[in-house]
């Protein structure tokens, strides 16, 4: 079985300070990490994906990869109210998956004005 | 990125009817359709896999006769759920794979159906 787990949160940082989400999974042959944005009675929206071990930057968002921890992050700066999302980790299945993705549970983030 | 409608946004049924959910992929060609169903505060569920040419690959504990998917050129896929009950009122989302080795998802904008 493999699984994506994350802390559920719900997180809560104050406008303007780095909001750390964190995400492990389970299937060591995983190659590429996604992170995705939900906002609440919407459909996902793709932030950024990362496949390499290290740091990823767009914008105010960076991913981070660990694969020997089977890890990965996504870290917010300059958080903003706007920012305010359940962000779905997901992970894409390892030979023979047909591509799937397993999807954590997500974490709430809030941003506090 | 690439963009993914879905039609209709939401639809109110009766039990035992049908509804036909259809998901396209505006600007690229999906060789690979996914459907996900997502009940409230929970993460999305995977139920099939949707091949363009080629019969669908439901995930477990998912009833190939009860949703039925048709992915019948490569920018369409096509969910019917058959006979709906309440407990099929859920939000469905389908995606499309762009082609090449990371594999991104673009998620379609979701179908809210309730079933009454």
């Amino acid at each position: 079985q493999k699984e994506v787990e994350q802390n559920s949160g719900p997180l809560s940082v104050p406008e303007g300070a780095i909001a750390s989400l964190n995400c492990t999974y389970s299937d060591r042959g995983s190659q590429s990490f996604f992170w995705y944005r939900q906002y609440s009675g919407k459909s996902p929206e793709l932030i950024m994906f990362i496949y390499s071990n290290g740091d990823k930057e767009d914008g105010r968002f960076t991913a981070q990869l660990n694969k020997a921890s089977q890890y990965v992050s996504l870290l917010i700066r300059d958080s903003q109210p706007s920012d305010s999302a359940t962000y779905l980790c997901a992970v894409l299945g390892s030979g023979g998956s047909n591509y799937k993705l397993t999807f954590g549970k997500g974490t709430l983030l809030t941003v506090n004005p | 990125g690439a963009v993914v409608s879905q039609h209709p946004s939401w639809v109110i049924c009766k039990s035992g009817t049908s509804v036909k959910i259809e998901c396209r992929s505006l600007d690229f060609q999906a060789t690979t359709m996914f459907w996900y169903r997502q009940f409230p505060k929970q993460s999305l569920m995977l139920m099939a896999t949707s091949n363009e040419g080629s019969k669908a690959t439901y995930e477990q504990g998912v009833e190939k006769d009860k949703f039925l998917i048709n992915h019948a050129s490569l920018t369409l896929s096509t969910l019917t759920v058959t006979s709906a009950h309440p407990e099929d009122s859920s939000f469905y989302i389908c995606s499309a794979r762009v082609g090449g080795p990371v594999a991104e998802q673009f998620f379609g904008p979701g179908t809210r159906l309730t079933v009454l």
